[in-house]
């Protein structure tokens, strides 16, 4: 069965400082891979999503995640945490041809001046 | 404006008393889904449908009924709500196709007396 492990339920930099949010996968076929962010009382926002075609992806808002197989992983990156980057967020998997996300519990980031 | 609209945004009730959570899209998408947010558990799916009168149940199920009369629109039912049903809900849509990415609705915050 896919799963996600999200280390770190909080997780606190500076402003200016590396963003590293942690994401492992288990899956028994090569898998989708998402990040997606939860602002305050809103809804989830797709930041970005691995398909296959590179492992280094971009995604909004300046992070980037770089899937690594011989590690299941699939960490979430920026350079240059913000203030605007405090939120929520999630890793998520699914077998392919399926649109059904699994997540990850979350970790919620705090970015102080 | 694309999106996924839920209502209502905050819900108290008591134990017992049927309720119903809407939830409608403007996008024509084929995909839609209804997940729970628990503190430390992340996204749970509860029911998903894949087109008009198409559904089938996620990962927990029990105690919520969907249906899919309309392609715009997915209501989630709790027929005899129990205070392990507070919790926030929400609603997603996509395309039917792999690697589709969801939109979500605001979410509800429901509270079960």
């Amino acid at each position: 069965a896919q799963s996600v492990t999200q280390l770190g339920s909080h997780v606190s930099v500076s402003e200016g400082a590396l963003v590293l949010l942690r994401c492992n996968y288990s899956s028994s076929v090569p898998p989708y891979l998402f990040w997606y962010v939860q602002y305050p009382n809103q809804g989830l926002q797709l930041l970005l999503k691995y398909t296959s075609a590179a492992t280094l992806v971009k995604g909004i808002n300046g992070f980037e995640a770089e899937f690594k197989k011989s590690e299941t992983s699939f960490h979430l990156t920026k350079p240059s945490a913000h203030m605007s980057d405090a939120a929520e967020y999630f890793c998520a998997v699914s077998e392919r041809g399926d649109n059904k996300l699994i997540f990850g519990a979350g970790t919620r980031l705090a970015v102080h001046p | 404006e694309a999106q996924v609209t839920q209502n209502p945004r905050y819900l108290i009730t008591v134990t017992g008393k049927k309720l119903t959570v809407t939830c409608s899209q403007n996008m024509n998408h084929e995909y839609m889904s209804w997940y729970r947010q628990d503190p430390g558990l992340g996204l749970r799916q509860i029911y998903y449908s894949m087109n008009v009168e198409v559904t089938d149940k996620g990962d927990v199920p029990e105690g919520y009924k969907v249906s899919r009369k309309e392609k715009r629109n997915f209501p989630l039912i709790l027929e005899s709500p129990s205070p392990n049903q507070t919790s926030l809900y929400f609603c997603a849509s996509s395309f039917l196709a792999t690697n589709e990415k969801l939109f979500f609705g605001s979410g509800t915050q429901l509270s079960v007396l």
